[in-house]
């Protein structure tokens, strides 16, 4: 069974700090990764892919990918209270013979003023 | 319309009845998806489709079919509901398997 781990929190953060949200994942030959925001009561918005092991910045998230460690992560500088969301982290998978993304169940962040 | 849009909003629904949740996007992606989404389970794949003509069956298929007749439309029927379908349902897109996924807004369907 292909997994993607992810503490569900909630992670709380002050306004401005640096939040990091990590995400482990069991299947080896996985080769893309996503971060995806999920508002309450919303649907999943993409925010981040990284195919690539190291750093891939976009404004001010940054995704991490080590592969030899199954391991990705998104950082969020400066957070602010409408960052407060919950973060699913999605791996490219093969199962039973068809390719998908396997969702973590996402971490819940809540950034404080 | 730009994007993915789906139909109906929400929906409260009488246990045995037949219910078609619509999905259509705009973007020509190759392959659409399925999910539902339920508190403490995360998202879950029902069905997929990777180009217009072909489905297939993915992590809980069983009560729910679909059809993919073109490359914007792919409607998830369910035949006979029962309370367990009772959950929120989005439909997704991508360029192609294994490529980035975007979401539809969802449909909330209660099965009572």
């Amino acid at each position: 069974q292909k997994e993607v781990e992810q503490n569900s929190g909630p992670l709380s953060v002050p306004e401005g700090a640096i939040a990091s949200l990590n995400c482990t994942y069991s299947d080896r030959g996985s080769q893309s990764f996503f971060w995806y925001r999920q508002y309450s009561g919303k649907s999943p918005e993409l925010i981040m892919f990284i195919y690539s092991n190291g750093d891939k910045e976009d404004g001010r998230f940054t995704a991490q990918l080590n592969k030899a460690s199954q391991y990705v992560s998104l950082l969020i500088r400066d957070s602010q209270p409408s960052d407060s969301a919950t973060y699913l982290c999605a791996v490219n998978s093969i199962r039973s013979g068809y390719s998908t993304l396997t969702f973590g169940k996402g971490t819940m962040l809540l950034v404080s003023p | 319309i730009a994007g993915i849009t789906q139909a109906p909003t929400s929906q409260i629904l009488a246990a045995g009845r037949r219910m078609t949740l619509r999905c259509t996007q705009d973007m020509r992606h190759n392959a659409m998806y399925w999910y539902r989404q339920d508190l403490g389970l995360g998202l879950r794949l029902i069905h997929y489709s990777n180009t217009a003509g072909t489905t297939g069956k993915g992590e809980v298929p069983d009560g729910y079919s679909v059809s993919r007749a073109n490359t914007d439309d792919f409607p998830l029927t369910l035949a006979s509901a029962v309370p367990s379908q009772t959950s929120v349902y989005f439909c997704a897109s991508s360029p192609d398997r294994g490529y980035e996924q975007y979401f539809g807004p969802g449909t909330r369907l209660t099965v009572t």
